[in-house]
């Protein structure tokens, strides 16, 4: 049983560019959610997703926007990177949005120089 | 005020020892806390679900106080192996518009 899996592992961004991180759900799931982690801190909810919409948002700015595919995977997008979006990005799946477990994969380690 | 407040320790025990972590919270309409551990520089993993008043697994007890807003993990009979980060999360919203908060987590450093 396959679980939350999410590519690249790591990546090396400059300032301005634009970056797109991948996820797919855990077995199942078909609910997918974004957190950005700054190193010392409790993941900061992004967004999440399902049946390919956007349902809830955190306090981020439009810089960052995702996608939702029919297989349920999804994507994160953040364009004009700045410095202080440097960190590990996480992504979890739960059952449905109404079922709150979520399963995290491995994360992205974002660098922006 | 931040939405959900840990103790970010370091917590240093001694193997066997046992140990409790609080978690509070600011929103009253948080309907479902959940307790995660995190290895370093590794994903957050699931320890312990908490619905109503409590949960147990094991050497891991979880406790909720709606009345004061809080949560805690006891570990009893503390292991090497559960040095880690531990990260309180508090649930709110409805429908397919729910969301989780997170605290800032709590190092703990099991010594033999």
């Amino acid at each position: 049983d396959a679980g939350v899996t999410q590519s690249p592992t790591h990546l090396i961004k400059t300032r301005g560019q634009q970056v797109t991180l991948r996820c797919s759900p855990k077995s199942g799931h078909d609910t997918v959610s974004w957190y950005q982690q700054a190193l010392g801190q409790g993941p900061q909810f992004i967004f999440q997703y399902y049946e390919e919409e956007e349902r809830q948002r955190g306090n981020f700015p439009d810089r960052f926007s995702g996608h939702q595919f029919p297989n349920y995977s999804s994507e994160l997008n953040v364009n004009a990177l700045l410095l202080g979006d440097s960190a590990l990005y996480l992504c979890a799946s739960s059952l449905s949005p109404g079922i709150y477990e979520q399963y995290f994969g491995p994360g992205t380690r974002l660098t922006v120089t | 005020r931040k939405e959900v407040e840990q103790d970010p320790g370091p917590f240093n025990v001694p193997e066997g020892a046992t140990v409790a972590f609080n978690c509070t919270y600011s929103n009253s309409a948080s309907q479902s806390f959940f307790w995660y551990r995190q290895d370093c520089r590794k994903e957050p993993k699931l320890l312990m679900s908490v619905y109503s008043s409590g949960n147990e697994d094991g050497r891991f007890t979880a406790q909720l106080n709606r009345a004061s807003q809080y949560i805690s993990l006891l570990i009893r009979d503390s292991k090497l192996s559960d040095s880690a980060t531990y990260l309180c999360a508090a649930l709110w919203g409805s429908g397919s518009a729910r969301q989780l908060t997170f605290g800032s987590g709590t190092q703990l450093t099991v010594l033999p």
